[in-house]
């Protein structure tokens, strides 16, 4: 067990629709990090904050935004969603903000699209 | 932009042999490496990390190896056990991290 928490652990929606994925990090985390895993892109990252701060972006769309809040859970927001969006969406963490240090990762949201 | 490869999807070896797991990478600027094995339904679990300045790093049945001047980082399993089937990704830390497409180690009995 990572220590890293994310609910829901499946979502199924349509087209056009937004949804809402939450992460809560290993206790004494202060960054958080988002990826994207899909069977022809790989895990592709996100974005990463880090106590309550925009600190990294990646491949993320415009469609797709997060935030973290005080108690430094995180949340990824996903609107007008497409079928391509369909796809394993995995939080991190880790103790601090820089990147070279192990990222612990959550067993992830499965995200279905019909 | 920055991207990390591995070159053999599928590697199949025998209880009790040892696996090695290659990666190659393409930023010569990277300074950081992670290896991740990941299980069916499950999210990536950190094995192993080594830093640009080291060649070699040992961990419980697992060594990391990376060679600079090519490129090229290998995770070495020692006495392989059918609880390391898995797919293992290698990570290369530049402005992100960025991991390489994965590996599936099947282990036959």
């Amino acid at each position: 067990d990572s220590g890293v928490t994310q609910t829901p652990k499946h979502l199924i929606t349509a087209t056009g629709q937004r949804v809402t994925l939450r992460c809560s990090p290993r206790s004494g985390d202060l960054s958080v990090y988002w990826y994207q895993q899909s069977l022809d892109q790989g895990l592709q990252f996100l974005i990463q904050y880090y106590n309550g701060e925009e600190r990294a972006k990646g491949n993320i769309l415009e469609r797709f935004s997060a935030q973290q809040f005080p108690d430094l859970h995180s949340e990824l927001n996903l609107s007008s969603l497409e079928l391509g969006d369909s796809a394993l969406y995995f939080c991190a963490s880790s103790l601090e903000g820089a990147i070279r240090q192990p990222q612990h990762f959550g067993d992830g949201t499965r995200l279905s699209i019909l | 932009g920055e991207s990390v490869g591995l070159h053999l999807p599928t590697l199949s070896v025998q209880e009790g042999d040892n696996s090695i797991i290659n990666c190659a990478y393409s930023n010569s600027a990277s300074d950081y490496f992670i290896w991740y094995k990941q299980e069916s339904g499950k999210g990536p679990q950190f094995i192993i990390d080594i830093r640009s300045n080291m060649d070699k790093r040992q961990g419980q049945r697992v060594t990391v190896l990376l060679n600079k001047t090519v490129k090229h980082l290998s995770l070495q399993i020692a006495a392989t056990q059918p609880g390391d089937s898995a797919v293992y990704f290698c990570a290369e830390a530049g402005n992100m991290l960025t991991f390489g497409g994965g590996t599936r180690l099947m282990v036959k009995p």
